[in-house]
């Protein structure tokens, strides 16, 4: 069985900040891992995800994760951010036993201030 | 591309009554996935369908909620009779159905039970 901590279930930073999302799991086989965005009253959307290769996985908006198999960490980092990150960040995990069902962490809450 | 479209977007209701919620998913995608998200569970996974056929049904949370997928290009999430309890709201989300793929949600549908 495969699991997701978000350690954090709210981080509070001001603009222009670095700011660091954490996300653990857990799962007996090799793994996908996701970070997904869901802005106010909106839908997830994808902004990054390891398959393979790299550890260090580039996103949209600036984002980026590195995929530690040895701490089993997929942490979310972002070297400045603006007002407009303020969403909701979910970290998911999906692996060859699923057809593609994913499991998602239960959020945390990135508010920006100015 | 449409993405996910899901009917309706909002949807208030008597308690006792049957809701019915729609989902197209994206053209190609053979992975159908619902799920609803309550500021005090997060987000559920209910069901997820491949190729038409429910996988996983686990997540459903009692007999009064039922889904189909009568086809590659529809699916529907019916709840007979709703609670107050039910108030959420739910996502679809589709993918190619590989544990490597990304989710891609449609923008939800606001359910209140009065």
């Amino acid at each position: 069985a495969q699991s997701v901590t978000q350690l954090d279930s709210q981080v509070p930073v001001f603009e222009e900040a670095p700011v660091e999302l954490r996300c653990n799991y857990s799962s007996s086989v090799s793994v996908y891992l996701f970070w997904y965005v869901q802005y106010p009253n909106q839908g997830l959307q994808l902004l990054l995800k390891y398959l393979s290769g790299s550890t260090l996985v580039k996103g949209i908006n600036g984002f980026e994760a590195e995929f530690n198999k040895s701490q089993t960490s997929f942490h979310l980092r972002k070297p400045s951010v603006h007002i407009s990150d303020t969403a909701e960040y979910f970290c998911a995990v999906s692996d060859q036993s699923n057809a593609g069902k994913s499991t998602f962490g239960d959020g945390t809450t990135l508010t920006v201030k100015p | 591309d449409a993405g996910v479209i899901q009917s309706p977007r909002h949807e208030v209701t008597e308690m006792g009554q049957e809701v019915t919620l729609r989902c197209k998913p994206i053209s190609g995608h053979n992975s159908l996935f619902w799920y609803r998200q309550t500021m005090m569970r997060g987000l559920e996974l209910l069901i997820y369908f491949n190729n038409n056929v429910p996988i996983d049904d686990s997540g459903m949370p009692e007999d009064r909620f039922s889904a189909k997928m009568p086809n590659a290009s529809f699916s529907t999430l019916k709840i007979q009779p709703s609670e107050p309890r039910d108030s959420a709201v739910y996502f679809c989300a589709s993918s190619f159905g590989l544990p490597q793929e990304t989710q891609y949600f449609g923008p939800g549908t606001r359910l209140l039970v009065l």
